[in-house]
């Protein structure tokens, strides 16, 4: 049974750069064709997708966060990582790690999801 | 990118009551269309996916109906345990974008 765990800091200074990673257990990050995404969600609020890597490591990203967004992969770790860089109190919100599964071709749905991490920005 | 309106933004129903959710897309998404079911504390789940596929081992009361533009959830058959906000998602290109969501309770 493939598992998503996110961790991170907690808490991040305005202006500094939040990292949170994703640790996956029950199946190599590199078998399959999946795109290991993050989505995140402000308090009260709805689901805003963020980016996300292919298991070959090419990459997508949110055009309203792309100049501040990298997401990476570490098959060795079987993870991978968020960098958000620049963040605001408007960051502060439950990271969410998940899985993109291609189930038909151009067909994509989020199938696994990590339980969420918040993380506040706050000085 | 692709903007997906959802209403209403929240309901209330009895028990038993048929629910029902619409999700508008600001293009042609063909049937690439994806519902979550969200529940307070927890991560969204996949309910429904290609608009009308329902998740193995989730029940029939949730079906999902629509292409191009417009699409509609139903829950048949109202349930306590349905309280939860649920979510459209358009998975038709690279960038996936959410529907705002729509808060179910029960009165």
């Amino acid at each position: 049974q493939v598992q998503l765990q996110e961790s991170g800091p907690g808490v991040v200074k305005p202006s500094q750069t939040l990292s949170l990673t994703c640790s996956v257990s029950g199946r190599s990050i590199n078998s399959g064709s999946y795109f290991w995404s993050w989505i995140r969600q402000p308090a009260g609020k709805g689901l805003e997708w963020i980016g996300s890597i292919y298991s070959s490591g090419s990459t997508k990203y949110n055009p309203s966060l792309k100049t501040r967004v990298s997401v990476s992969l570490d098959a060795s770790q079987n993870q991978f990582s968020l960098k958000l860089s620049s963040v605001t109190a408007t960051d502060t919100a439950v990271y969410y790690c998940t899985r993109e599964t291609e189930w038909l071709p151009s067909n994509w749905y989020f199938d696994l999801w990590g339980r969420g991490t918040l993380v506040s920005v706050s000085s | 990118d692709i903007q997906m309106t959802q209403s209403p933004t929240s309901l209330s129903a009895s028990v038993g009551d048929r629910v029902t959710i619409t999700c508008q897309a600001s293009q042609d998404i063909r049937n690439h269309l994806n519902w979550y079911q969200q529940k307070p504390g927890e991560a969204p789940k996949l309910l429904i996916y290609g608009a009308s596929v329902l998740q193995s081992g989730d029940p029939s009361r949730f079906s999902g109906s629509g292409s191009g533009t417009n699409f509609t959830f139903t829950i048949s058959g109202l349930q306590p345990e349905d309280t939860a906000t649920y979510y459209c998602q358009q998975c038709d290109g690279l960038i996936p974008t959410f529907g705002g969501g729509t808060k179910v309770e029960i009165k």
